[in-house]
């Protein structure tokens, strides 16, 4: 069983829909969540970081972690074509080298005008 | 916000020579660099943890002589891959964190093409 558990997608929704991800993890030690954003062919860009449980919101972005079930989701809302991307959910465990991530398989969203 | 520059973003090289990719920190000092490896439509594959001034840490199941890995200074960190194979072609990226904070973000390069023919 792999740490992090992602839905690969594809994950396609008519422009100005709501796009929901989300990725299961299995250590409980993982206190960081962050969500990365990836074009094809570029390198993971930082779209959101929440610390331990709890939502935080960015524009048209909100993150969501609740470790009691060990969940975290990602919302978009008014979703345009520029969002078409995949999306990866990354977490790392405070006790562990800063920085190194465990990343869930990515989830392809595709945004159709 | 923390820019991660990686160079070359596209190379392609024979059977048996080795190639140079590098990872620079443009704005912070970086006290670990990480380089992954990412397969068509697959995630990151996290292949060593480099810190400055002390070898690798490579993953299970990477070769260590095979990619060689140098952090020689704050802001730099080099991915050599030697003798290259054609089953070597792949994504490459790295990513490197602040090592400070209350975050445990890391910030990622632009990744570099590597294809070996």
């Amino acid at each position: 069983q792999k740490e992090v558990e992602q839905d690969p997608g594809p994950l396609s929704v008519p422009e100005g829909a709501i796009v929901s991800l989300n990725c299961t993890y299995s250590n409980s030690a993982f206190q960081y969540f962050m969500w990365y954003r990836q074009y094809s062919r570029k390198g993971p860009e930082l779209l959101m970081y929440t610390y331990s449980s709890g939502n935080k919101e960015d524009g048209r972005f909100t993150a969501q972690v609740d470790k009691s079930s060990k969940y975290i989701s990602l919302f978009i809302r008014d979703s345009q074509p520029s969002d078409s991307a995949t999306y990866l959910c990354a977490m790392s465990d405070p006790s562990d080298s800063w920085g190194k991530l465990q990343f869930g398989a990515g989830t392809q969203v595709v945004v159709t005008p | 916000g923390a820019v991660v520059s990686q160079h070359p973003s596209r190379v392609i090289c024979k059977s048996g020579t080795s190639v140079k990719i590098e990872c620079r920190s443009l704005d912070f000092q970086a006290t670990t660099m990480f380089w992954y490896r990412q397969f068509p439509k697959k995630s990151l594959m996290l292949m060593a943890t480099s810190n400055e001034g002390s070898k690798a840490t490579y993953e299970q199941g990477v070769e260590k002589d095979k990619f060689l890995i140098n952090h020689a200074s704050l802001t730099l960190s080099t991915l050599t891959v030697t003798s290259a194979h054609p089953e070597d072609s792949s994504f490459y990226i790295c990513s490197a964190s602040r090592g400070t904070g209350d975050s445990g973000e890391a910030f990622f390069g632009q990744g570099t093409r590597l294809t070996v023919v």
